[in-house]
């Protein structure tokens, strides 16, 4: 079947701009996650969901950034007035539930905030 | 919070050679602990995983080791082949009451060379 799609692939924004990137899951995961791929580092946790609630944000780098989760399924990651340090991948990962459920990931969104 | 050491951050080897990747984890708690292998320029993906109950675990070429009173994993690979050649990352969780995050290590750029 499907498996987890991000859009959009590659995204290039001015400073001070807002960006909104999307995560579709595999159909019937309830568990999905967030993490950032800085160039040449390992990915950074920002955010779970269980459904639609968020019972994890530890990661969120500050408050410009922010998730949703709506209908149980597709989530945005926004990043309000961008910075340049947010430059990075973003990868969306989805898994069945939770605890040792193999977490699948999406192709990621490659953000460059000039 | 949960912190992951990975080295080497670069390994190169023969092909027909091991390989092999050590982490560190500072939380005693951490139960589970996937590596995950990821290709240029795709996502990554989940290749072996172990739980804290046992010490090792076998996949054909593939072999991860655990020793819970050092805290620390290690993957193996054998008779390693060029399609080897990735970046690959541990990872630790802790399964009940952890909220649910992978914490990362900073990877390991294996390259097998012919």
């Amino acid at each position: 079947g499907a498996g987890v799609s991000q859009s959009p692939s590659n995204k290039v924004t001015e400073k001070g701009k807002d960006v909104e990137l999307r995560c579709d899951p595999i159909s019937g995961h309830t568990a999905l996650y967030w993490y950032r791929q800085s160039l040449g580092q390992g990915l950074e946790f920002l955010i779970y969901f269980q459904g639609n609630s968020a019972p994890d944000k530890s990661g969120l780098p500050s408050d410009r950034f922010s998730a949703e989760r709506t209908g149980g399924s597709v989530s945005t990651l926004t990043i309000q007035r961008t910075q340049q340090e947010d430059s990075a991948v973003y990868l969306c990962a989805s898994s069945l539930s939770s605890g040792t459920d193999t977490q699948y990931f999406g192709p990621g969104t490659r953000l460059t905030v000039l | 919070g949960e912190n992951v050491e990975q080295h080497p951050s670069t390994l190169s080897v023969q092909e027909g050679d091991s390989a092999v990747i050590k982490c560190t984890y500072s939380d005693s708690a951490s139960n589970y602990f996937p590596w995950y292998k990821q290709e240029l320029g795709k996502r990554p993906q989940l290749i072996i995983d172990i739980r804290s109950n046992v010490g090792e675990k076998k996949d054909q070429r593939i072999a991860v080791t655990l020793n819970k009173t050092a805290k620390h994993f290690s993957l193996h690979i054998t008779e390693t082949q060029p399609e080897d050649s990735a970046v690959y990352f541990c990872a630790a969780k802790i399964l009940t009451g952890g909220g649910n995050k992978l914490t990362f290590g900073t990877g390991t750029q294996l390259k097998v060379e012919l």
